[in-house]
């Protein structure tokens, strides 16, 4: 069964340094998405990424946030400038088409654990 | 703020029991809805899918839809042990949302 799969499975990073999450959505998947999950908190909406541009935002991905495709097959997460609080479980999702309107699966990958020191 | 509520439990039913799960959203324009299945340190995974009032059975699970009520639910016939997870609710507002507005999980234990 075809899986969307990220890396690194764990980061710790400094305070302020830039982490770079990388995913491989499933490929014949359009949609890309980024999700976060805080410890012991609820799955948050980060982003979603169509046709080579951001689709939609919500209002945790400002300025510290960015994705990129920068090739045919991954999809990146950079958060400059990490703090504390943005240690949390991220996770990469992609989807055949867009779900809202077709209700095909969202495919979640694995998720990166991202610890901030 | 569109919010998603949910019991958060833990929800304890015994093996062979149907288990239900219930949520409710606030907002009155959401148009889809889904359950998701988490277990502890891993990614969400789809259950069932729900985009019309009424219910929609899939094996051993059914989703309910009351629009009306802004209230989805989830039942489990014949749980088993595997199904002890948390599990969570989703909700996209439409209006060309991309993103899911997830409810904080409810915990079900299934006891052998």
């Amino acid at each position: 069964e075809p899986e969307v799969t990220q890396t690194p499975s764990h980061q710790v990073t400094q305070m302020g340094q830039e982490v770079i999450l990388r995913c491989v959505p499933i490929s014949n998947h359009l949609y890309f998405y980024w999700y976060r999950q805080i410890l012991g908190q609820k799955v948050e909406f980060l982003v979603s990424f169509y046709n080579n541009e951001i689709s939609e935002k919500s209002e945790i991905f400002d300025d510290q946030f960015s994705v990129e495709r920068p090739d045919g097959s991954n999809f990146t997460l950079k958060i400059r400038s990490t703090k504390l609080e943005d240690s949390a479980m991220y996770f990469c999702a992609s989807s055949e088409t867009r779900q809202v309107l077709t209700g095909n699966t969202i495919y979640f990958g694995e998720g990166s654990w991202l610890t901030v020191v | 703020q569109k919010e998603v509520e949910q019991n958060s439990g833990p929800l304890s039913v015994p093996e062979g029991a149907i288990a239900s799960l219930n949520c409710t959203y606030s907002d009155r324009g959401s148009q889809s809805f889904f359950w998701y299945r988490q277990y502890s340190g891993k990614s969400p995974e789809l259950i069932m899918s729900i985009y019309s009032n009424g219910d929609k059975e899939d094996g051993r699970f059914t989703a309910q839809l009351n629009k009306a009520s802004q209230y989805v639910s989830l039942l489990i016939r014949d749980s088993q042990p595997s199904d002890s997870a948390t599990y969570l609710c989703a909700v996209n507002s439409g209006g060309g949302a991309d993103g899911l507005t997830f409810g904080k999980g409810t915990h079900l234990i299934i006891q052998p």
